[in-house]
């Protein structure tokens, strides 16, 4: 069964400090993986999208990674920022064209 | 980059109303579009998919008739709520994507249904 699992589920930090988003996949065939934020009330944005072949990608101080042996990839903010807080969803893109979505992570950044 | 608008990002309305959502493409093509229903602290769920010029692909368990789908040009798809009843409450969101069969990149900004 295709599932991206995330966690942690809920996650609070301050503000300046770094953190790391896992997400866990069984999805196959595999495509790419994306991670989007999204606000309360608002659509997802897409932060990182990656191939199979890529290890890593930035994105300011997003910086995602995919391990694609053992289909898990990270997400790493660094010096988060007030305007961090948001959910955090994995998102992957099966054959034929699929996305297999995860539950997300809620992170809330405090001063 | 490519803007996809929806509207209106809010609805309250009284049960048995029908409701239209717009989701437009700002700056390309459309060749397709999503429906997406999000439930508070859960992720986003494939309601159906839509090809411009053809009829709409609905998920399992998504009733055809309650949610309309319109996908009359390239850069407007509807979804139509019929006869929408407090259970239909929830966040919808569009998605569309420039190439045919193609994962959506880009996401409109939601529309939060409320049904008193």
């Amino acid at each position: 069964k295709n599932q991206v699992e995330q966690s942690p589920q809920s996650l609070i930090i301050l503000e300046g400090k770094n953190c790391t988003l896992q997400c866990n996949y069984t999805v196959s065939p595999f495509s790419n993986l994306r991670w989007y934020k999204q606000d309360t009330g608002r659509g997802p944005v897409s932060l990182t999208i990656m191939t199979f072949s890529e290890n890593t990608k930035s994105n300011g101080r997003y910086t995602a990674t995919l391990d694609a042996d053992t289909k898990q990839s990270s997400l790493h903010i660094t010096a988060s920022q007030l305007s961090d807080s948001a959910s955090y969803i994995c998102v992957v893109s099966a054959n034929p064209d699929k996305l297999i979505f995860g539950t997300g992570t809620r992170l809330q950044v405090f001063p | 980059g490519a803007v996809v608008s929806q509207h209106p990002s809010r609805v309250i309305c009284k049960s048995g109303t029908s409701v239209k959502i717009e989701c437009r493409s700002l700056d390309f093509q459309a060749t397709t579009m999503f429906w997406y229903r999000q439930f508070p602290k859960q992720s986003l769920m494939l309601m159906a998919t839509s090809n411009e010029g053809s009829k709409a692909t609905y998920e399992q368990g998504v009733e055809k008739d309650k949610f309309l789908i319109n996908h009359a040009s390239l850069t407007l798809s509807t979804l139509t709520v019929t006869s929408a009843h407090p259970e239909d409450s929830s966040f919808y969101i569009c998605s569309a994507s420039a190439r045919q069969g193609h994962q959506p990149q880009h996401f409109g900004d939601g529309t939060r249904l409320s049904i008193l």
